[in-house]
């Protein structure tokens, strides 16, 4: 079965000190992944996608295929960025749904 | 209307009620899902549609059901509602496959059932 593993449920950090949010996927095809950010009771919103390669709010994100992980990466946290982060890839077998992980809760400290 | 809306924000409900959780979009994507957010467990996949008039299942969909008589709608309905149904549903559409595209989230709606 797809399994998404989000394996910290909290990340707590400084202000200015490195991030690494972890995500590892099950999948045997070649997935198109996302990593999506929820602030303090607002809605989910898309951060960045893998096939884009962008560096949305100076977060990046590796595709390994190897590890089958998409760590989601930011060299200095900011307040701000205290939020819950969820990984995301497709279901195997076809692009119609999107299955979660559990979600990481990350806490920026000043 | 910009992107989803979802209604009510929040409601208590008595356990055993009916209730019907209101989904709209004005994008005109044509897939649209149903999530609950629950502590520990993440978001899991109730139902979906991946065009108007069909439905579909995903990972919990028990005591749910839904409908999708046109492109903008896609209410969410507990028949009878029981405590472990208390959680933070959030309607989602796509543009297109969202393994391509990603999801577009409505803000949710806080539902506690006693």
């Amino acid at each position: 079965a797809q399994r998404v593993t989000q394996p910290e449920k909290l990340l707590s950090v400084f202000k200015g000190a490195p991030v690494e949010l972890k995500c590892n996927y099950s999948y045997s095809g070649s997935p198109e992944l996302f990593w999506y950010v929820q602030y303090s009771r607002q809605r989910l919103q898309l951060l960045l996608r893998h096939i884009s390669r962008e560096s949305i709010k100076g977060f990046t994100a590796d595709l390994n295929k190897g590890e089958t992980s998409f760590h989601l990466k930011k060299p200095f946290a900011q307040e701000e960025d205290s939020a819950m982060y969820y990984c995301a890839p497709p279901f195997s077998g076809g692009y119609n749904k999107l299955i979660f992980g559990a979600g990481t809760r990350l806490a920026v400290h000043p | 209307i910009a992107g989803i809306t979802q209604a009510p924000t929040s409601q208590i409900l008595a356990a055993g009620r009916r209730m019907t959780l209101r989904c709209t979009q004005d994008m005109r994507h044509n897939a649209m899902y149903w999530y609950r957010q629950d502590l520990g467990l993440g978001l899991r996949l109730i139902h979906y549609s991946n065009t108007a008039g069909t439905t579909g299942k995903g990972e919990v969909p028990d005591g749910y059901s839904v409908s999708r008589a046109n492109t903008d709608d896609f209410p969410l309905t507990l028949a009878s509602a029981v405590p472990s149904q208390t959680s933070v549903y959030f309607c989602a559409s796509s543009e297109g496959p969202p393994g391509s595209y990603g999801y577009t989230f409505g803000s949710g709606t806080r539902l506690t059932v006693v």
